[in-house]
């Protein structure tokens, strides 16, 4: 039961074209996330938002963007993608609400898979 | 700096037996702590997460004991089966803002 999509989940592209990827979440969370992970490493985040018209870079540089004009809606663009951008990339929300412990305050979407080729 | 670590990228199990996932992290003002299932090509699952006043949270098979004086949170799944074979990670957060993640350990399962 995926409270937050993403699509889509698999991309391949040549040099140069732009790109958005789509995240949405039905879950009314104000907070979103965009992960980037390569296979056997961490998970790492390149932009968050704690609402509307908010936006920021996380700890990997990254070079896409992000906006955030609707609570529900994350979309991340890439201008000008290049082979480096090939990657997975996790959309997530979370909640500040972790009424008891165990909680999950933080959902993530199925990914989507980029190639550049 | 990583702030979250899982120094064990792989572990292997038999059926039946116990799994144990170690994560370490570095910043004490962590107060919340996740670990997820991953399979390639697919999105992080949840499994079970514990509040930094607590020192173990149960879920059926799984466990998660933390020991703060350590900085170090455990994941225990009794008994392990073949479909828990996949990547585990943990994650942690101050006051759910930003989550950081370790680089995973892949559990596999023997039958």
């Amino acid at each position: 039961e995926a409270d937050i999509y993403q699509t889509p989940r698999y991309l391949v592209i040549g040099t140069g074209k732009k790109i958005t990827l789509e995240c949405s979440q039905t879950m009314g969370h104000d907070k979103m996330y965009w992960y980037q992970q390569d296979p056997g490493m961490e998970l790492h985040l390149i932009h968050y938002s704690y609402g509307v018209n908010s936006t920021e870079k996380g700890d990997l540089s990254s070079e896409s963007t992000v906006s955030r004009i609707r609570t529900e809606h994350f979309p991340l663009t890439l201008e000008s993608a290049r082979p480096s951008h090939t990657s997975q990339y996790l959309c997530a929300s979370s909640t500040d609400r972790a009424l008891v412990s165990g909680a999950n305050v933080l959902t993530f979407g199925a990914g989507s898979r980029l190639t550049v080729l | 700096d990583q702030q979250v670590k899982q120094n064990s990228p792989s572990l292997s199990v038999q059926e039946g037996r116990i799994s144990i996932l170690n994560c370490d992290y570095t910043n004490s003002m962590f107060d919340y702590f996740l670990w997820y299932k991953k399979y390639p090509a697919e999105g992080p699952t949840f499994l079970i997460s514990i509040s930094s006043i607590k020192d173990k949270n149960e879920d059926g098979r799984f466990t998660v004991f933390l020991n703060k004086s350590a900085k170090h949170l455990s994941l225990h799944i009794v008994p392990s089966q073949p479909g828990d074979s996949a990547v585990y990670f943990c994650a942690a957060s101050v006051y759910f803002n930003k989550f950081y993640f370790g680089s995973g350990t892949k559990l596999n399962v023997k039958p």
